[in-house]
């Protein structure tokens, strides 16, 4: 099985940073990296697939990076409403899997 | 738009059975891969298991695999879950998702529907 690591597992942020957020795989997943973002009782919704796509409808805040087994998430200015939990996930074999999330919290 | 609705959590005891819905709508469901995600109280996303649009290839995580079965039915538009033999580990919020195109993300996911496995 493919295992994806997050890091860093949470950060403190303040409204207008530039936040970069990691995921490694165990193996090379080609481009098949995704991420989600998550708020609080609610479902998670689609940012980025294949790694740099950005998802309909996602600010263009929001951008992606990488391939084979190291990939980068980054909000270039982080606003209110981005504050939530992000998980990475591939789609490149299965069990397709998830990584364990990064928490992004107010400074 | 798309819509994804799940129903059928609730409490059940260990051993028990259940089974999960979700209907969707908003797009041509016979089109798509689904999947059933969870996610344990305060814990992360784990994937559980996906099928093909044409219900001819399933896919299950290991520790689910021989007691849930997902299933779906393209005249009623819905994705089932059946759950058996189920432990206080498989609680959850249970959600259903579709997967897209050729990168097979997630880009529509349901409210989810939880399951609490206790005594």
């Amino acid at each position: 099985d493919i295992q994806l690591t997050q890091s860093p597992s949470s950060l403190s942020a303040s409204v207008g940073d530039r936040v970069t957020i990691t995921c490694r795989a165990t193996q090379s997943i080609s481009t098949y990296l995704n991420w989600y973002q998550q708020k609080p009782g609610k479902a998670p919704k689609l940012l980025i697939y294949v790694a740099s796509s950005l998802h309909s409808g996602v600010p263009s805040r929001f951008s992606g990076s990488g391939s084979g087994t190291d990939f980068t998430l980054t909000i270039s200015s982080l606003q209110p409403e981005d504050f939530a939990t992000y998980y990475c996930q591939q789609t490149y074999s299965s069990p397709l899997t998830f990584g364990g999330g990064t928490k992004v919290e107010i400074k | 738009e798309v819509q994804l609705v799940e129903s059928g959590g609730g409490l059940v005891q260990p051993g028990g059975s259940l089974r999960l819905s979700c209907a969707a709508s908003g797009f041509i469901f016979s089109d798509y891969w689904m999947s059933w995600v969870r996610q344990a109280p305060g814990k992360g996303l784990e994937w559980v298991a996906n099928i093909k649009h044409d219900g001819s290839e399933k896919h299950y995580v290991d520790s689910v695999e021989g007691r849930f079965t997902i299933s779906r039915d393209k005249a009623k538009k819905s994705l089932y879950l059946q759950m058996n033999s189920l432990r206080a580990e498989d609680t959850a919020v249970y959600y259903c998702a579709r997967a897209t195109g050729y990168s097979y993300a997630f880009d529509s996911w349901g409210q989810g529907t939880l399951v609490s496995v206790s005594s």
